[in-house]
């Protein structure tokens, strides 16, 4: 079946720092990644989609200099939280699509915990 | 955005046969309707979906009610592996639409 990578698994770093999260579908192209926030007893939160070539389409509430997607190739999409505080401590998680439609399933990253001190 | 409603949370005995319910009332007649399941600290996993036809694949069975107003995910032998939080979700403008879910726990 479909493989989506996710990398780091977990991070932790201090207050102020940039962090790069790499989401990689393995064995399809993957046109429009998605990413997600999550936090502890909450449901998925749909931050941005991400769309191969273009420029990614954020949700409503979400800062698009505060978090930075590139979907430079078919097959990765990075997220980047800059200048990185406390409150956002989350657990993000991509997905990507494999074709387009309503009757394609999203496959999911093993999602990155992102902790900032 | 069509939204939809599960229960918080369900109890069911292991290798017993499991139905989690799911209202979708105000879906459109495009929507289709996907299920995921989430373990702790992992991403969402596909389990199945459909848009008016019962589906059937190796991990469930997705029964669609004829007005497509509710839905319900079969697991025909659960076991300890398949406690999980479930979410039914409706595909609305390429997006799913993410609820809270139902946390199934299996006891043994």
């Amino acid at each position: 079946g479909a493989v989506v990578s996710q990398h780091p698994s977990w991070v932790i770093c201090k207050s102020g720092t940039s962090v790069k999260i790499e989401c990689r579908s393995l064995d399809f192209q993957a046109t429009t990644m998605f990413w997600y926030r999550q936090f502890p007893k909450q449901s998925l939160m749909l931050m941005a989609t991400s769309n191969e070539g273009s420029k990614a389409t954020y949700e409503q509430g979400v800062e698009k200099d505060k978090f930075l997607i590139n979907h430079a190739s078919l097959t990765l999409s990075t997220l980047t939280v800059t200048s990185a505080h406390p409150e956002d401590s989350s657990f993000y998680i991509c997905s990507a699509r494999d074709g387009t439609g309503g009757n394609q399933p999203q496959h999911f990253g093993d999602g990155t915990r992102l902790s900032i001190l | 955005d069509a939204k939809t409603t599960q229960p918080n949370s369900m109890e069911s005995n292991e290798e017993e046969p499991v139905h989690l319910p799911c209202n979708h009332s105000t879906i459109s007649g495009t929507d289709y309707i996907h299920w995921y399941r989430q373990l702790p600290s992992q991403g969402p996993e596909y389990v199945i979906h459909g848009l008016t036809s019962n589906v059937n694949n190796r991990m469930a069975s997705l029964a669609i009610a004829e007005d497509r107003k509710s839905s319900t995910l079969i697991l025909h032998r659960a076991t300890l592996r398949d406690a999980a939080v479930y979410y039914c979700i409706s595909y609305s403008n390429y997006q799913l639409i993410w609820g809270a879910g139902t946390k199934l726990i299996i006891k043994p």
